[in-house]
């Protein structure tokens, strides 16, 4: 079945410092990927997708590339502020007919990351 | 905010009680999916709806159903409610099925 694993956290940072999240995934044919935000107390927000393989989804300052030879999916942001602190999942959504996955989607474990002043 | 609306927020209920929660997903989407969320299982896939048919079981238990009705709400329902049930149940939903799901704020379900 597809699974998702992502780095283990909590991830502790500096303000303006670099951020990068593993994620790797397993997946049977070809799943779109996407990375969702959960802030304190709230759902989870799309934070951005990619549904190809060398597609780079971004949004906000984050970024992550489908790399299919290596099936990872590792977010990443240049210069992270205390706004950014959440939990991030990296998910993956298959669609095919005649089968069992009609686009749900299937999630990591989530990473929480801690942004200090 | 994404446009589904779960209800209610919070609910605190006893064990072997039965409740039901409700989802409006984005105008025009006709997937809805349902999700359970808890510290030790993680972000866990319940059940589809497309268009008001079934199209995918996950890791529901049989004592929780659901159904999408002809305006493409949803209603999750949970019966003899056991304290491990406590936990965020949230439901998202999308335009087709296999592209980006948006997702409610999730309803806090406490079992005491």
């Amino acid at each position: 079945g597809n699974s998702v694993t992502q780095m283990e956290g909590p991830v502790t940072l500096s303000e303006e410092a670099f951020l990068t999240i593993n994620c790797t995934y397993t997946a049977t044919g070809y799943p779109s990927l996407f990375w969702y935000v959960q802030y304190p107390g709230e759902g989870l927000q799309l934070l951005l997708k990619a549904t190809k393989a060398d597609d780079k989804g971004s949004n906000k300052g984050f970024e992550a590339t489908y790399r299919k030879e290596t099936t990872s999916f590792h977010l990443e942001k240049g210069s992270v502020q205390v706004s950014d602190s959440a939990v991030y999942f990296c998910a993956l959504s298959e669609f095919y007919m005649g089968g069992t996955s009609y686009g749900k989607l299937t999630f990591g474990q989530g990473t929480i990351l801690t942004v200090h002043p | 905010d994404s446009g589904v609306t779960q209800t209610p927020k919070h609910l605190i209920t006893a064990t072997g009680q039965r409740v039901t929660l409700r989802c409006s997903p984005r105008s025009g989407d006709l997937s809805v999916y349902w999700y359970q969320q808890s510290l030790d299982q993680g972000l866990q896939f319940l059940i589809q709806y497309y268009n008001g048919e079934e199209r995918a079981k996950g890791n529901i238990l049989e004592r929780f159903s659901a159904q999408q009705f002809p305006d493409l709400h949803s209603e999750l329902n949970l019966s003899s409610l056991e304290l491990g049930d406590s936990a965020l149940y949230f439901c998202a939903s999308s335009k087709k099925e296999g592209t980006e799901a948006f997702f409610g704020q999730g309803t806090r379900l406490t079992v005491v």
